[in-house]
């Protein structure tokens, strides 16, 4: 269960676009269309922002899109702005039924 | 209003065991699968366990396997997390959350709680 594989960290000035990868194996990412994105704010508990590769939930921004190619999955922000400053994780379901998640990426919205 | 509220953190010794809850309402807790997750101190997320709507599907990350067992009682829309033999890698926020499904591990944690401290310490 080894962790899947995000950046570090990524940045954008407000209003520009930003993309976060996050690279599994055919085991995880690429096996299943089970990518879910979590956006986290510090001292806070996550969010889901993105939900089976590419579905929102209710009440998330448009601005925000998932998308998978092979064993990577990436989360798009368009339209940058500050609230979107934040930790985001992407997480994937494995073929042992069990969940592994990224290792986390800072965005800053400089 | 759904919401998720866990209780049961705190100060143990290595070797010792704890009793996580986390208490449902705002939802029919018995129809959907539910999860821990955890977070050491500046750390990044580590998904632990889950469990399908009854005790008769769980899994578990091979960190705590053996040693953390995860239960519900849909009677009190109530999960909970014992954990025993704890080592000092145990220290994190746990914190529940409601997935998406009656399965696990498939359609995202839509509904998360604010977390306990549980610190493993000498």
């Amino acid at each position: 269960q080894s962790a899947l594989t995000q950046p570090a960290s990524v940045s954008g000035s407000p209003g520009q676009s930003i993309t976060i990868s996050c690279t599994g194996t055919s085991s995880d990412v690429g096996g299943y269309n089970y990518v879910s994105w979590y956006q986290q704010h510090p001292g806070k508990a996550p969010k889901l922002m993105i939900y089976d590769v590419s579905k929102r939930p209710s009440g998330v921004s448009n601005r925000f899109s998932g998308s998978k190619s092979g064993n990577t999955a990436s989360l798009t922000i368009s339209g940058l702005q500050a609230e979107d400053e934040a930790d985001y994780y992407c997480s994937s379901y494995t073929s042992s039924s069990t969940s592994v998640f990224g290792g986390g990426t800072k965005l800053t919205v400089l | 209003e759904v919401q998720l509220l866990e209780s049961g953190g705190g100060l143990v010794q290595p070797g010792g065991s704890l009793r996580l809850s986390c208490a449902a309402s705002g939802f029919t807790f018995r129809t959907y699968a539910m999860s821990w997750v955890r977070q050491a101190p500046g750390k990044g997320l580590e998904w632990v366990s889950g469990l399908s709507t009854t005790d008769f599907n769980t899994y578990y990350a091979d960190s705590v396997k053996g040693r953390f067992t995860i239960s519900r009682d849909n009677s009190k829309n109530t999960l909970y997390l014992q954990m025993n033999s704890l080592t000092t890698e145990d220290t994190a926020v746990y914190f529940c959350a409601k997935e998406g499904s009656s399965w696990p591990n498939y359609n995202g944690l839509d509904v998360w709680g604010q977390g306990t401290t549980v610190t493993v310490s000498s």
